[in-house]
């Protein structure tokens, strides 16, 4: 069974600072997600990193993937308070089955 | 425009009474699947179906039932909900590719 930890679980940020969230899956996955949530909402699709080297940035927002080391991270440059929600990273095998983290609810401070 | 629907959205209920919460999607999507979400355990698959016909276990599916009769539509049954049944419920859907997954609004189920 595939196994996805995320850390932090919580971070508090100052706006403008720079921070990495860190998933780690613990077996071959084909393909790595990032979602977002709102408080009271639904997820929405961030990212999906295909393959080992992969790179995706949207805005504020960066995720790589390493294959290798089993590791994805999600990169935020100069947070701002739009930011604030719950990440999730999630992993899909090759049997077509998805495995997320148990989210890191960031909150961008003024 | 593009969506995955769910109905109900919020539902209080007793324990043993059978439920179904609908989901619809109008995006022709091949592959749908039903979520749980729980404080601290993230988001848990329940079911998945990669087409019409076509479903398959997640990790948590005991005590519920999924069937997939048409491609826009992807039920999930709960013949008798206990208690820990109770959680926020998400159903998803993408094309076969699963590059990218879209969510619905969610249910939220309480079993009492």
């Amino acid at each position: 069974e595939l196994k996805v930890e995320q850390n932090p679980l919580f971070l508090s940020m100052q706006e403008g600072k720079n921070y990495t969230i860190y998933c780690n899956y613990s077996t071959t996955s084909d393909r790595l997600y990032w979602y977002r949530q709102d408080p009271g909402k639904s997820l929405e699709s961030l990212f999906v990193l295909l393959s080992n080297g992969a790179v995706k940035q949207e805005g504020r927002l960066m995720a790589s993937l390493d294959t290798k080391a089993r590791l994805s991270t999600l990169h935020i440059t100069a947070a701002v308070h739009d930011l604030s929600a719950t990440y999730f990273c999630a992993a899909s095998n090759t049997g077509n089955q998805f495995y997320f983290g148990t989210g890191t609810s960031l909150t961008v401070i003024p | 425009e593009a969506q995955v629907t769910q109905n109900p959205r919020y539902l209080i209920t007793v324990t043993g009474k059978k439920l179904t919460v609908t989901c619809s999607q109008n995006m022709n999507h091949e592959y749908m699947s039903w979520y749980r979400q729980d404080p601290g355990l993230g988001l848990r698959q329940i079911y998945y179906s990669m087409n019409v016909e076509v479903t398959d276990k997640g990790d948590v599916p005991e005590g519920y039932k999924v069937s997939r009769k048409e491609k826009r539509n992807f039920p999930l049954i709960l013949e008798s909900p206990s208690p820990n049944q109770t959680s926020l419920y998400f159903c998803a859907s993408s094309s076969s590719n699963r590059y990218e997954q879209y969510f619905g609004p969610g249910t939220r189920l309480t079993v009492t």
